[in-house]
């Protein structure tokens, strides 16, 4: 069974930094992309990055671009999302998803960005 | 960046009916387009990859349609738990994009 398990949000101040992780189970991981998804409170979603199997390729969103940074760990199974010079409009729940379309998710971690 | 607009906003159908969703996309996009449906305190659920092919043990009453840049979802005849939101979803090219999703409620 496939299981994406998010942690690392809580609430932080703005300009803070905080670094999001996704543990990987149930797949080889070393084959999938992954990805970042954000849903702030009562709004939609909003793909926050990417990066390939063997990180040659990242992407980012205009929104967050020169503050997050995805990385992935293949041999803990493990990918990363670190925030800096966070913002309130970065409050958000993040979920953690793989492949091209999305076919699998986690619950998502809550990053509360507040001073 | 390639822009999805979904419509309508919200779609009101009684139990039984058909339900049909519309998202167009900024610039083509191929056949590279998803379709998720989001219930309250859950994560998204994808039901449709490809334009149009069914994501593994999703009923054949959802189905989807298009190339390009117009793409069609449809729900044969509305079941009790298909009430939610649906997204539309690019993944043609990074930065990838979802549109602002469709809330499905019961008439």
């Amino acid at each position: 069974e496939v299981q994406l398990v998010e942690s690392g949000g809580g609430l932080v101040q703005p300009g803070r930094s905080l670094r999001l992780s996704c543990a990987a189970s149930g797949f080889t991981f070393d084959d999938s992309a992954m990805h970042w998804v954000r849903q702030a409170p009562g709004k939609g979603l909003e793909w926050v990055s990417g990066i390939t199997r063997d990180s040659a390729n990242r992407g980012y969103a205009d929104s967050v671009k020169g503050r997050f940074t995805i990385s992935r760990d293949n041999t803990k199974n493990s990918l990363f999302l670190e925030m800096n010079s966070l913002r309130t409009e970065d409050t958000a729940l993040y979920f953690c998803t793989k492949g091209a379309w999305f076919d699998h998710w986690g619950q998502g971690t809550l990053v509360t960005v507040s001073s | 960046e390639i822009v999805m607009t979904q419509s309508p906003a919200t779609l009101s159908v009684l139990p039984g009916e058909r339900a049909t969703f519309s998202c167009r996309a900024s610039q083509s996009i191929s056949s590279n387009l998803a379709w998720y449906q989001q219930k309250p305190g859950q994560a998204p659920r994808l039901l449709i990859y490809g334009a149009s092919t069914r994501a593994t043990g999703i009923p054949a009453r959802f189905g989807g349609s298009g190339s390009g840049t117009e793409f069609t979802f449809t729900i044969s005849s509305l079941q009790s738990e298909d009430f939610a939101v649906y997204y539309c979803h690019q993944y043609n090219r990074w930065p990838y994009s979802f549109g602002q999703g469709t809330k499905l409620e019961i008439k």
